[in-house]
């Protein structure tokens, strides 16, 4: 089956420092999306993102299909960012299952 | 516009015993998902539900049941409860419509005593 992996697993950063977290996935995919859980649990929509570039904000994601990864940027980073990074990857048609990845803990320092 | 409402928020169960979670997903949303996330790991896919049938099936036994409601919300039966069914779990909507985007309730905090 496909493999998602994120890297890095855990960061630490100072408030106002920025960082890039990466999701690599084996196969091709339909849809992408990231995901911020929240340490109540709430996992929160962050892009929808199957291709190309999208900005929110202090975020801004990027996905580029034909070599199976995306990127989550956070600039200017502050300590309600922290929580659980997620990607979730939807194959191709005949499945309707999101595949998650295996998360990056991001905790920001005050 | 109503987001993906889960009930209850917490639950204690013992063993053997069986529980009911419910979901009632996004407005102009068809489509139930339930995910099972356990402590420290992403979560998995457990079934969704479409047009009040289980569409697809992840890798849960069949003590894991479901059902959907002619107005799309849904319940995640779960019998003969182990210690290892303590998760997180969470219910997801979602619809063609929508390009199929995944949107989460608050999720149900299970604990199996």
């Amino acid at each position: 089956g496909i493999q998602v992996e994120q890297s890095p697993p855990d960061l630490i950063l100072q408030e106002g420092a920025n960082s890039t977290l990466r999701c690599n996935f084996s196969d091709s995919v339909n849809n992408l999306q990231w995901f911020h859980q929240n340490p109540w649990g709430q996992l929160i929509n962050l892009f929808y993102i199957p291709s190309g570039t999208k900005q929110n904000g202090r975020l801004s994601a990027t996905t580029v299909a034909t070599e199976r990864y995306s990127l989550l940027y956070i600039s200017s980073s502050q300590t309600t960012d922290s929580g659980v990074y997620f990607c979730a990857v939807l194959l191709p048609s005949g499945t309707y299952k999101y595949i998650f990845g295996t998360g990056t803990r991001l905790k920001v320092l005050a | 516009d109503a987001g993906v409402t889960q009930s209850p928020t917490h639950l204690i169960k013992t063993r053997g015993q069986q529980v009911t979670l419910r979901c009632s997903p996004k407005s102009g949303h068809d489509t139930v998902s339930w995910y099972q996330q356990a402590l420290g790991q992403g979560p998995q896919f457990i079934f969704q539900y479409y047009e009040e049938e289980e569409r697809q099936r992840g890798n849960f036994p069949d003590r894991f049941s479901g059902h959907q409601f002619p107005n799309y919300s849904s319940e995640l039966n779960v019998n003969a409860l182990l210690l290892g069914d303590s998760a997180l779990y969470l219910c997801a909507s979602s619809s063609r419509r929508d390009n199929e985007k995944l949107f989460f309730g608050s999720g149900t905090q299970l604990s199996v005593l």
